[in-house]
């Protein structure tokens, strides 16, 4: 059984950075990947970026570029994305999943989240 | 990057109905359609995958169908467990992926 299991909530102050975990247990960490969504309170969902783990490269959607950054540890099966420069705007919940398959071009949909991590941005 | 879209924003129905929610994206993605359900305070979870193809232990009540832009997700019988918020997402373009901006399904 397959388990994403995220870091707790945070609060920080505008300008700080955050960084979020997400574990997994319960499948092949390193050949999957990994993908970041968020979610403003009473908004829809955002992608932010991805990382295959086995490759270590990531991409990020072009909105977070220079502000993000996702990495991932093959030894803890742990993936994190960290965001810096964070603004009011930012506070959301933060979710990690799993894409289960990708071709050279496309992918399948996310079958595995995590919990989510609430991040509050205030002064 | 693909937009998409997604009919009606929300929708009010009865145990028992059949609901449909329409998706449409901006250009051809194929096939690579997916489906998320979300309840309030939970993370998505994944009923349809590759337009039609549906997700392990997700009830046979929900089917996915469509190709190129335009894609329907239908819910046979509709349970009380099913009112939530229903989500459409490209898997075709992956940097970004895309999500539609959902559809709430409440009580009539």
């Amino acid at each position: 059984q397959v388990q994403l299991v995220q870091s707790g909530a945070e609060v920080k102050k505008p300008g700080s950075s955050v960084k979020v975990s997400c574990k997994a247990s319960g499948g092949t960490f390193s050949s999957y990947a990994i993908s970041w969504v968020r979610q403003a309170p009473g908004q829809g969902l955002e992608w932010m970026g991805g990382i295959i783990p086995i490759f270590g490269t990531a991409n990020y959607a072009q909105k977070f570029q220079g502000r993000v950054t996702i990495t991932a540890d093959e030894s803890t099966s742990t993936a994190y994305m960290e965001l810096s420069s964070l603004r009011s705007e930012d506070t959301a919940v933060y979710y990690c999943a799993r894409v289960p398959y990708c071709s050279s071009t496309s992918c399948f949909g996310f079958d595995y989240w995590g919990q989510g991590t609430l991040v509050t941005v205030s002064s | 990057d693909i937009q998409m879209t997604q009919s009606p924003s929300s929708l009010s129905a009865s145990v028992g109905d059949r609901v449909t929610i329409t998706c449409r994206a901006s250009q051809s993605i194929s096939s690579y359609l997916n489906w998320y359900q979300q309840k309030p305070g939970k993370a998505p979870k994944l009923l349809i995958y590759a337009a039609s193809s549906l997700q392990s232990g997700v009830p046979s009540r929900f089917s996915g169908s469509g190709s190129g832009t335009d894609f329907t997700l239908t819910i046979s019988s509709l349970q009380p467990e099913d009112f939530a918020t229903y989500y459409c997402q490209q898997s075709y373009s992956t940097v970004p992926f895309t999500f539609g901006p959902g559809t709430k399904v409440d009580i009539k």
